[in-house]
């Protein structure tokens, strides 16, 4: 049972344009929703998260908007640029007590940024 | 570089032989998690230490146990090593339990 979904498992993107990733949850527990950059051999590179008590939240070129009604969230990047090209995981936790930091991961889209 | 270290970097091992993976948190971070990603089941949180102390399980084998120290390094020991249990282990690290979490590069094990 998938609690996080990442629909598209690629996006290709001409430089300059906008880059939507999107995500679905199911968990109506979910309180805390992140997205995280993976590149090749690395480890996820922390990107910008948002709390259920707000939809939206930006960080320069990075936009994350959330529709709790819709359990929908998505990821804006404007311009998008070469050096995004990566896999980009949503992730969702709940703030309950016995959760700790438990984060339930989507299973990423591969965004490449063409020149 | 998040700050985070793990060790080894790669491993390859038997079927039936037992691992242990090491994770150095960032100077300061309290709170240890470990998670696996398999090619067909992606990033799955396994466990979560806080302080030393167990805060949370998720779909952790019986054949997988893991600890953190004093110094608040943590563990995480694989036996009975299947092929199924090849896979990347990542770390991550936080100060606290409602903070974000820093991965490491992982650890990638390959059971043969």
């Amino acid at each position: 049972d998938q609690q996080v979904k990442q629909n598209s498992p690629s996006l290709s993107v001409q430089e300059g344009r906008i880059s939507i990733l999107n995500c679905d949850y199911t968990n109506s527990m979910f309180d805390y929703f992140l997205w995280y950059k993976k590149y090749p051999a690395e480890g996820p590179t922390f990107l910008i998260s948002i709390s259920s008590i707000k939809d939206k939240n930006e960080d320069g070129r990075f936009t994350v908007f959330l529709n709790k009604s819709a359990k929908h969230l998505s990821l804006h990047i404007v311009p998008s640029q070469p050096g995004d090209s990566a896999v980009y995981f949503c992730a969702a936790r709940t703030s309950l007590r016995n959760a700790g930091n438990m984060l339930t991961f989507g299973g990423g889209t591969r965004l490449m940024v063409k020149p | 570089d998040s700050g985070v270290t793990q060790t080894p970097k790669h491993l390859i091992t038997a079927t039936g032989q037992r691992v242990t993976l090491r994770c150095s948190p960032r100077s300061g971070d309290l709170s240890v998690y470990w998670y696996q990603q398999s090619l067909d089941q992606g990033l799955q949180f396994l466990i979560h230490y806080y302080n030393g102390e167990e805060r949370a399980k998720g779909n952790i084998l019986e054949r997988f146990s893991a600890q953190q120290f004093p110094d608040l390094h943590s563990e995480l020991n694989l036996s009975s090593l299947e092929l199924g249990d090849s896979a990347l282990y990542f770390c991550a690290s936080s100060p606290n339990p409602n903070t974000e979490a820093f991965f490491g590069q992982g650890t990638r094990l390959t059971v043969v």
